[in-house]
C-alpha cells in the first residue's frame, strides 16, 4: 500500500465545508484512494475511493491532483455526527492486507 | 446475511481464561480481516486471510493469538491464556476480490475485558 500522510487533527465549524488533505506522493498507477471514518466506539465505516477523477457520492467528495500525489476529502456541510477519525488509505486492486495510519481526528464545534 | 456479524458483542473473561471471537462475512466475501483497537488506540492489524492461500498472520501479537476461517466463510480468533493487556475491541472486516477497487466492511466489533 502507498504511504499516506495525513494532519493528526483537525476543526471545523458546524454546517462548514470541512476539507480533509492526504499526502500519498508513493502511490503507483494503479492503486486507488480511499477514505474510511471511525465514529467512536464503532467500527470504521467507507466513505468514498477514487483512481483519477474527482469522485462524489451522498456523503463526500474527493478531489484528487492530477499528479495523483495528495488529494481532499471535503464534507460538504459538516454536521456534529461527522465527527470522527477519518483514515486515507492507498491501495492496489483486489483483496489485499490493509493497514491503517493513525488518521486525521476531525472534531465539527457547534 | 446484509452486513459483517461478530460475536459475543462483549465479553468479560478471568485472566488465563481463553476466549474465542466469532467473525460472519458477507455472503460471497473471500477476504476477512482482524483488526485490535485499544482504548484511545488506532486500528492495529492481526491477521488476513483471501480465499484458500495461507493467511497472513504478521499482525499477531504473540503466539497466544490463532485464528481460523472454516470453508471460507467463518472466522474465529482464539486467545488464549489471556492477560490484561489483551482487553480491547476486536474488529472484523470483509471484502470482495474483484479487479479494481474491493471496499472492506466492518462488523460492530466485540469487546473484550480482561480482568
Amino acid at each position: 500500500d502507498a504511504k499516506t500522510t495525513q494532519p493528526p487533527s483537525m476543526d471545523c465549524a458546524e454546517g462548514r465545508a470541512a476539507n480533509l488533505p492526504c499526502n500519498h506522493s508513493t502511490i503507483s498507477g494503479n492503486e486507488y484512494v480511499y477514505w474510511y471514518r471511525q465514529i467512536h466506539s464503532q467500527g470504521p465505516q467507507y466513505i468514498i475511493h477514487g483512481l483519477k477523477n474527482n469522485e462524489t457520492n451522498e456523503m463526500a467528495s474527493l478531489i484528487i491532483t492530477e499528479d495523483r500525489k495528495s488529494s481532499t476529502l471535503i464534507l460538504p456541510h459538516a454536521t456534529l455526527r461527522d465527527t470522527a477519525v477519518y483514515y486515507c488509505i492507498g491501495r492496489g486492486t483486489g483483496a489485499q492486507k490493509l493497514v491503517f495510519g493513525q488518521g486525521t481526528r476531525l472534531t465539527i464545534n457547534p | 446475511g446484509a452486513g459483517v456479524s461478530q460475536s459475543p458483542s462483549n465479553k468479560v473473561t478471568e485472566k488465563g481464561k481463553d476466549v474465542e471471537l466469532r467473525c460472519d462475512p458477507i455472503s460471497g466475501h473471500t477476504a476477512l480481516y482482524w483488526y485490535r483497537q485499544s482504548l484511545g488506540q488506532g486500528l492495529e492489524f492481526l491477521i488476513y486471510f483471501q480465499g484458500n492461500s495461507a493467511p497472513d498472520k504478521s499482525g499477531l501479537p504473540s503466539d497466544r493469538f490463532s485464528a481460523e476461517r472454516t470453508g471460507g466463510s467463518v472466522s474465529t480468533l482464539t486467545i488464549q491464556r489471556t492477560q490484561q493487556e489483551d482487553s480491547a475491541v476486536y474488529l472484523c472486516a470483509s471484502s470482495p476480490n474483484r479487479a479494481g477497487a474491493n471496499v472492506l466492511t466492518f462488523g460492530a466489533g466485540s469487546r473484550l475485558t480482561v480482568l
